[in-house]
């Protein structure tokens, strides 16, 4: 059903190293958002990207940033990378930025910080 | 941020039976989604139901937005149904509130 593909599946560093996680929109999306669930919780919104611009920035500090590339595939970048930022990294994708209706999410990244 | 919060936290159901899972919001919004987790984390979207009825198979869902609550029902449920059951719901189109989710576990 979805389309929406994410890499790597799983990624373990080190504190303080930088990562990269990417995603695939569905074809025809051209927002993708980006989420962090930690272990037992919901899902938490980090920001969103629509048509290569950020549009909406979730409480996260400036450390996690993203781009959004002209295909509308988005990357999302954390640098010095802290305990905590252990957990699944989701992306959606969808149509419309603001108006945006329905989201489709990718399988995640499961990131471990050691 | 609006306050998302979904009942009963966890549920155990005998393969056949029928469950009703709620999510409370706490402000009006225009977008609403349901999803089911299965155990190896995918989002998979069950409804995109702002407001009103839909239904899909067993499953179905109803959200009153004047009341700010969404009921899903599950019913004849199924070993396959079991993960966690999340509600979303956001304002504008660019940010999503989830719940904190309904575990639920079909067993045989």
């Amino acid at each position: 059903e979805t389309g929406v593909t994410q890499s790597p599946t799983h990624l373990i560093k080190t504190r303080g190293q930088q990562v990269t996680l990417r995603c695939s929109s569905q074809s025809g999306h051209n927002t993708v958002s980006w989420y962090q669930q930690a272990l037992g919780q919901g899902p938490q919104f980090i920001f969103q990207y629509y048509r290569e611009e950020e549009n909406g920035r979730g409480n996260f500090p400036p450390r996690f940033s993203g781009l959004q590339f002209p295909n509308y595939s988005s990357e999302l970048n954390v640098n010095a990378l802290e305990l905590d930022d252990s957990a699944l990294y989701l992306c959606a994708s969808s149509l419309g930025g603001s108006e945006a209706g329905t989201q489709y999410f990718g399988p995640g990244t499961r990131l471990l910080v050691l | 941020g609006i306050q998302v919060e979904q009942s009963p936290p966890d549920l155990i159901l005998q393969e056949g039976a029928n469950s009703t899972l709620r999510c409370n919001f706490s402000d009006s919004v225009n977008n609403l989604q349901w999803f089911h987790q299965n155990p190896w984390g995918q989002l998979i979207n069950l409804f995109y139901i702002p407001s009103g009825t839909k239904q899909n198979g067993r499953l179905s869902a109803t959200t009153v937005a004047t009341e700010r609550y969404s009921l899903l029902y599950i019913s004849s449920s199924q070993t396959t149904d079991s993960g966690v059951y999340f509600c979303a719901v956001g304002v504008t189109g660019n940010q999503f509130y989830f719940g904190t989710g309904t575990s639920l576990t079909v067993i045989p």
